[in-house]
């Protein structure tokens, strides 16, 4: 299995409102990101976990809360958020050592009303 | 830290001709450079990519070059298809260390916009 996958593919919710978005990799990657990317513009690094803790945290609001419940799971809890939170969700993984290559999920296209 | 810069944002080539992108980079402890194409609705997928102690990689039709020296690296598409169509992106990678581990950190470019015309 050489692929990242994302839940939901799209949500649309409240600025009230609780949602989680889920990644999941079976490639045994010890390394799993979260990254927020705004129409025509390149993704930008929310966090990341090595080894299921948190290795980077790039001063995201705490109205987005990660969490890495083993290494083949991640998720983003979402809570109270803002129209301009609007975005295309992408979570990645990458295997530490040797090889850095990250592999890209399809994203989660997350709309805020 | 790093900073990268993207050149075109925007490129038009008609089948059967070549498209070069090029990118530049800031810091020299950057030592891997990969290529990503997006297409709409998609994720970033990784099509070729770089490290530092090597100056070519050539997979098909796509080339990847890299001048240390200069800071800059190239993706080259030979024989464009319309199905080449995409937003491509470059990134330079380093190691990097804070309280809570390290890891590789990307930083991408902003984009170049391919449009391959029938």
């Amino acid at each position: 299995d050489t692929e990242v996958t994302q839940t939901p593919k799209h949500l649309v919710m409240g600025m009230t409102n609780k949602k989680s978005l889920k990644c999941e990799q079976h490639m045994g990657h010890r390394a799993m990101y979260w990254y927020k990317q705004k129409a025509k513009k390149p993704p930008e690094l929310m966090f990341v976990y090595s080894y299921e803790k948190l290795s980077i945290n790039e001063s995201v609001p705490s109205r987005f809360s990660p969490e890495c419940p083993n290494s083949s799971l991640l998720n983003l809890h979402l809570h109270a958020l803002q129209p301009e939170d609007s975005a295309l969700y992408l979570c990645a993984s990458s295997p530490l050592g040797g090889s850095r290559e990250q592999f890209f999920g399809p994203g989660t296209r997350l709309t805020v009303l | 830290g790093e900073n990268v810069e993207q050149h075109p944002s925007t490129l038009s080539v008609q089948e059967g001709d070549s498209a070069v992108i090029k990118c530049t980079y800031s810091d020299s402890a950057s030592n891997y450079f990969p290529w990503y194409k997006q297409e709409l609705g998609k994720g970033p997928q990784l099509i070729i990519d770089i490290r530092s102690n090597v100056g070519e990689k050539k997979d098909q039709r796509i080339a990847v070059t890299l001048n240390k020296t200069a800071k800059h690296f190239s993706l080259h598409i030979t024989e464009t298809q319309p199905e080449d169509s995409a937003v491509y992106f470059c990134a330079a990678s380093m190691w990097h260390w804070n309280s809570g581990g390290s890891n590789y950190k990307l930083t991408f470019g902003k984009g170049t916009l391919l449009t391959v015309n029938p």
